[in-house]
């Protein structure tokens, strides 16, 4: 079946612009993840949806990153007034339920703040 | 302090060659995993490894979780094995995966 999709692939702004992040996880996923990956640096959680249930927003840098899922497909990470310290790559993840498994990466957005 | 460590920080081999990476990691973090990102930026799992071996063609990995590391065996390189390889493992029992800095592998023709 089809993998984790986002979009979009590459995103340029100017600083102070708002930006929208789209992520599809995989059909029947109940879990969804937000990465950010900054050049040449490992992933750093962003936050976490798990069905109906509260996210873990433990990840997020700042007031300006905020992130949505409807049900359990889509999900949108909106950063507010970008910075030059906000272009990174932004991964999304899904993996199918509670417990403590392999998670699946979508292709990532890489965001450019000029 | 650091969750994941990971070495070397780069490997640069030739084709034909095998490598040993190593991922130490704290009490905090379980149930490893290893990815490879490849140059377009993809990861791809390799292996959920909490503990023991596991083998898939030409890579292995070993987790001793009582010695809190994991190695990434990789035998008779490829040119297409290049690029960045991750370890993972959860914090402290919640779902959030803490990454490692990686080792770039780089494997020449």
């Amino acid at each position: 079946g089809a993998g984790v999709s986002q979009s979009p692939s590459n995103k340029v702004t100017e600083k102070g612009k708002d930006v929208e992040l789209r992520c599809d996880p995989i059909s029947g996923h109940t879990a969804l993840y937000w990465y950010r990956q900054r050049l040449g640096q490992g992933l750093e959680f962003l936050i976490y949806f798990q069905g109906n249930s509260a996210p873990d927003k433990s990840g997020l840098p700042s007031d300006r990153f905020s992130a949505e899922r409807t049900g359990e497909s889509v999900s949108t990470l909106t950063i507010q007034r970008t910075q030059q310290e906000d272009s990174a790559v932004y991964l999304c993840a899904s993996s199918p339920g509670l417990r403590q498994e392999t998670q699946y990466f979508g292709p990532g957005t890489r965001l450019l703040v000029l | 302090g650091i969750q994941v460590e990971q070495s070397p920080p780069d490997l640069i081999l030739q084709e034909g060659a095998n490598s040993t990476l190593r991922c130490n990691f704290s009490d905090s973090v379980n149930n490893l995993q290893w990815f490879h990102q490849n140059p377009w930026g993809q990861l791809i799992n390799l292996f959920y490894i909490p503990s023991g071996t596991k083998q898939n063609g030409r890579l292995s990995a070993t987790t001793v979780a009582t010695e809190r590391y994991s190695l990434l065996y990789i035998s008779s390189s490829q040119t297409t094995d290049s690029g960045v390889y991750f370890c993972a493992g959860f914090f402290q029992g919640a779902q959030k995966l803490v990454f490692g800095q990686g080792t770039r592998l780089t494997i020449n023709p």
